[in-house]
């Protein structure tokens, strides 16, 4: 079984930088694991900020940039905003007969 | 506009079947894959399986949570995903997500608002 594994909570300062970071149980990410980010306030649908690692929707604020970082995929923010908290998980690509498996996810608080 | 508007959500008891529809605009359906993803309740997101176009085999995989007992599948012509739930449990209780993916870029950009299926006797 397979396990993608996310901080389960950060909180960061308003204007300050937050690294959100997801693992796979099977070693190193890369960027053949297409890692997305998804972005979800309580009770919305999710939202997509980046996938295939670094790319960014028309819709992704400039503040959110993805990366791969010490064999993990991450999600930074630079020049936090109170309306950056929610919840963000992780999505890795692992091909084979369960392809796509979701973070734990991160709670993200502003304070 | 794209939209994904999903409907067949409701109360079912354990052990019955339901069926989810997931009914698209603004894009070309048959391009794309479409993808399930759940929400159990206070819980996070779970990826509950998939359908390709028919540019790649129009092929299903599922998440080993589901697997034997739900079914996707989907008519273009339409612009209509399915997913057919079968032998429910408690645990299948969750809001139910559809979702677009180009296989060329591996990105789920558009989503539904979800619709709620709750498994109780």
């Amino acid at each position: 079984q397979t396990v993608v594994t996310q901080e389960p909570s950060l909180t960061v300062s308003p204007g300050g930088t937050v690294t959100l970071t997801c693992a796979s149980s099977t070693g190193a990410v890369t960027s053949g694991y297409y890692p997305s980010w998804f972005q979800q306030k309580p009770g919305q649908t999710p939202r997509a900020l980046i996938y295939a690692t670094s790319n960014k929707h028309s819709w992704t604020p400039a503040r959110f940039s993805g990366s791969l970082l010490g064999g993990k995929a991450a999600l930074t923010l630079s020049g936090v905003q109170p309306e950056d908290e929610a919840d963000y998980y992780c999505l890795l690509y692992f091909g084979g007969a369960q392809p796509w498996v979701f973070g734990g996810g991160t709670k993200l608080t502003v304070l | 506009e794209v939209q994904l508007v999903e409907s067949g959500g409701g109360l079912v008891q354990p052990g019955r079947s339901l069926r989810l529809s997931c009914s698209a605009s603004g894009f070309t359906f048959g391009d794309y894959a479409m993808t399930w993803v759940r929400q159990a309740p206070g819980k996070g997101l779970e990826w509950v399986g998939l359908i390709r176009s028919k540019a790649y085999s129009g092929t299903t995989e599922y998440a080993a949570s589901v697997q034997g007992r739900f079914t996707i599948s989907r008519d273009d012509s339409k612009s209509i995903a399915y997913l057919q739930m079968d032998s429910l449990k408690t645990e299948d209780t969750a809001v139910y997500y559809c979702t677009r993916d180009a296989a060329t870029t591996e990105d789920f950009d558009y989503w539904g608002q979800g619709t709620l299926v709750t498994v109780s006797s």
